[in-house]
């Protein structure tokens, strides 16, 4: 049981390149989330899923898309990074209601030149 | 104003010490509440949910005012593996179904 495994754990990007975060969780766990966090900004939410096939916006979403096909995966999506896109990204995962524990992956550190 | 606020700190303890951390929120109609503990590069976790009642945990104590909207977490017999960020966390009860993290409040307990 790895919990929630997060893809790749360090990056680096040059202006207007693209990648893609994968973010896989074995806990058959219905909402799966994208957060962002920059020192003295804490934990911001990019965008979250409450199910397989539906997304819905967070806090700050813009520069980014994502996709949930399938219920396990969480894919997040940088189309064109930007230098104030670097950061270290989480991906979380819970049961079924906003109110339930959400367990975290390791974390993925992007920097953007 | 920020949705979760709390005090960054530092706080600096000697082991053995009792520590207080207070977090406001400024929805009144947040419905959950919890403390996340996150440690340096790591990711954070679950410390404790707090009830309106209050509720303890071994050395943790956790306590809710919903009338002047804070909440408090309290540990006693500090110990140099409780240095860590500890996030108060708000369920706001907005159409967004998801979580607001405050940006935490570091502790270092020190020998």
């Amino acid at each position: 049981n790895a919990g929630v495994t997060q893809t790749p754990k360090f990056r680096v990007l040059k202006t207007g390149q693209s990648m893609t975060l994968l973010c896989a969780q074995d806990m058959n766990h219905e909402y799966m989330y994208w957060y962002r966090q920059d020192p003295g900004m804490g934990l911001r939410l990019i965008h979250y899923s409450v199910g397989e096939g539906t997304t819905a916006k967070g806090e700050v979403p813009d520069g980014y898309n994502v996709s949930r096909l399938k219920k396990q995966n969480f894919l997040l999506g940088l189309e064109s990074a930007a230098p104030s896109q670097t950061s270290v990204y989480f991906c979380a995962s819970s049961y079924n209601r906003v109110a339930d524990t959400q367990y975290f992956g390791p974390g993925t550190r992007l920097t953007v030149l | 104003r920020k949705e979760v606020e709390q005090d960054p700190g530092p706080f600096n303890v000697p082991e053995g010490a009792t520590v207080a951390f207070n977090c406001t929120y400024s929805n009144s109609a947040s419905q959950s509440f919890f403390w996340y503990r996150q440690d340096c590069r790591k990711e954070p976790k679950l410390l404790m949910s707090v009830y309106s009642s209050g509720n303890e945990d071994g050395r943790f104590t956790a306590q809710l005012n919903r009338a002047s909207q804070y909440i408090s977490l309290l540990i006693r017999d500090s110990k140099l593996s409780d240095s860590a960020t500890y996030l108060c966390v708000v369920n706001e009860a907005t159409g967004r179904r998801a979580l607001t993290f405050g940006s935490g409040t570091r502790l270092q307990v020190q020998p």
